[in-house]
């Protein structure tokens, strides 16, 4: 069964780097999405991704955040300059398209540790 | 404000016992709402969502539009059950913005 997958699964990064996170959604699913998780809270929507353009965004993913979906199979999120407050579980998600598609389908997650 | 509530942190239960997790949501217009669960060390996966009215894994939910709620209910619990559940919301559209409640753990104990 297809899976969505995401790279790294833990990353530990100083204040002010550059992280990147990767995901490779499901191959057919045309609509893409970032969450985050903060250790204890709620999951938290960030970016929504169709049409290789930014269709919904949070007021979290402010311009440190970027997403892009450089080949066919890739979807990233970069965080420009770390925040001790980034520090979160990032999940990637992935939608087909059509009627009653409600269903995402997520990854592992990517844990990102800002020291 | 569109807000999902899950009062429960964390629910225990015996096996065999009727399980309840409760879900309140908040939302000016007709929302979708969705149970996912995630089991340890698992990813998050959809567990039921009302538009398709079935019972997965032995769970069901109704959507209750007067009280604004979205209950999920097993009549007898098992081990297995135990996991993080969490209700979500989402006002439709080509989007699926989910609108997640805190999430409650259910622990099934034998």
């Amino acid at each position: 069964e297809p899976e969505v997958t995401q790279t790294p699964s833990h990353q530990v990064t100083q204040m002010g780097q550059e992280v990147i996170l990767r995901c490779v959604p499901i191959s057919n699913h045309l609509y893409f999405y970032w969450y985050r998780q903060i250790l204890g809270q709620k999951v938290e929507f960030l970016v929504s991704f169709y049409n290789n353009e930014i269709s919904e965004k949070s007021e979290i993913f402010d311009d440190q955040f970027s997403v892009e979906r450089p080949d066919g199979s890739n979807f990233t999120l970069k965080i420009r300059s770390t925040k001790l407050e980034d520090s979160a579980m990032y999940f990637c998600a992935s939608r087909r398209q059509g009627v009653n598609t409600g269903e995402l389908f997520f990854g592992e997650g990517s844990r990102l540790t800002v020291l | 404000a569109q807000r999902v509530t899950q009062p429960e942190k964390l629910l225990s239960v015996f096996k065999g016992a009727p399980v309840e997790l409760k879900c309140n949501y908040s939302y000016s217009g007709s929302p979708e709402l969705f149970w996912y669960v995630q089991y340890s060390r698992q990813r998050l996966q959809l567990l039921l969502r009302h538009i398709s009215r079935e019972s997965i894994k032995g769970f069901t939910a109704d959507l209750n539009k007067g009280e604004t709620s979205f209950h999920l209910k097993k009549p007898f619990a098992q081990e297995e059950d135990s996991a993080m559940y969490y209700c979500a919301l989402s006002g439709g559209g080509s989007n699926y913005q989910l609108i997640w409640g805190a999430g409650t753990k259910l622990i099934i104990k034998p």
